[in-house]
């Protein structure tokens, strides 16, 4: 399988436990975003990484928030400290470098459920 | 402040309708503007991506428009079916300092019935 790869698929957690996601993009992409989705909504950006540089983070992105990216190939996000409006379902992306803003292909996403 | 609407916000059509999905954006300075597909609980698929000097563009049933004067694009899906059933989202990309941006509307949900 060639495409941007998630795990879990799915996450159910109490408030207040510790949460880690993986993405693992196309393979010879550089850039790997992170995305928040909510029900209804479109996604929000919550980061990018170029390579394993994080190059821009969101306000969405709070202190309970952090992406890596350690040798440029997957990327991990984790959530400390769950609470319920964590509940989203988190989707990652990838694209190639360059100067033109090359496709982003998504992955299929992890939905995480904080009770 | 950069924006991406769309409308209407959810549509049901008979199978083998045709329908259009708009997008008005304010965001500049304009890239490019894409349409992606989203079926539930799955990540968006991209249908098409048109620059400022493209007005149309074509994939398969689907069909894409921008009026990059009027900062409008609309989606045409002709003859539907009822795996067209599924959220359409605009996304438009700007620049800024040398890096790309994207904004993601709201999505249009569409379901198809037989």
């Amino acid at each position: 399988d060639t495409g941007v790869s998630q795990d879990p698929r799915h996450k159910i957690t109490k408030r207040g436990q510790n949460v880690t996601f993986r993405c693992d993009p196309i393979s010879e992409h550089n850039r790997l975003y992170w995305y928040r989705q909510t029900l209804g909504q479109g996604p929000e950006f919550l980061t990018y990484f170029q390579n394993e540089a994080q190059l821009e983070k969101s306000r969405l992105l709070s202190d309970r928030f952090s992406a890596e990216r350690p040798k440029g190939s997957f990327s991990t996000l984790e959530i400390q400290r769950t609470e319920q409006g964590d509940s989203a379902m988190y989707l990652c992306a990838s694209s190639s470098g360059g100067q033109q803003p090359y496709e982003q292909y998504f992955g299929p996403g992890t939905r995480l459920t904080v009770t | 402040k950069n924006q991406v609407e769309q409308s209407p916000q959810s549509l049901i059509i008979l199978e083998g309708k045709n329908c259009t999905l708009q997008c008005n954006y304010t965001v500049s300075p304009f890239s490019n503007l894409r349409w992606y597909k989203q079926d539930t609980g799955r990540g968006p698929v991209s249908l098409t991506i048109m620059t400022f000097s493209e007005n149309t563009k074509s994939n398969g049933r689907y069909t894409a428009t921008l009026d990059a004067d009027t900062k409008q694009s609309s989606l045409h899906i002709t003859a539907s079916q009822l795996s067209d059933s599924a959220s359409y989202i605009c996304v438009v990309s700007w620049t800024t300092s040398g890096t790309y941006k994207y904004i993601f509307g709201t999505g249009t949900r569409l379901k198809v019935l037989a």
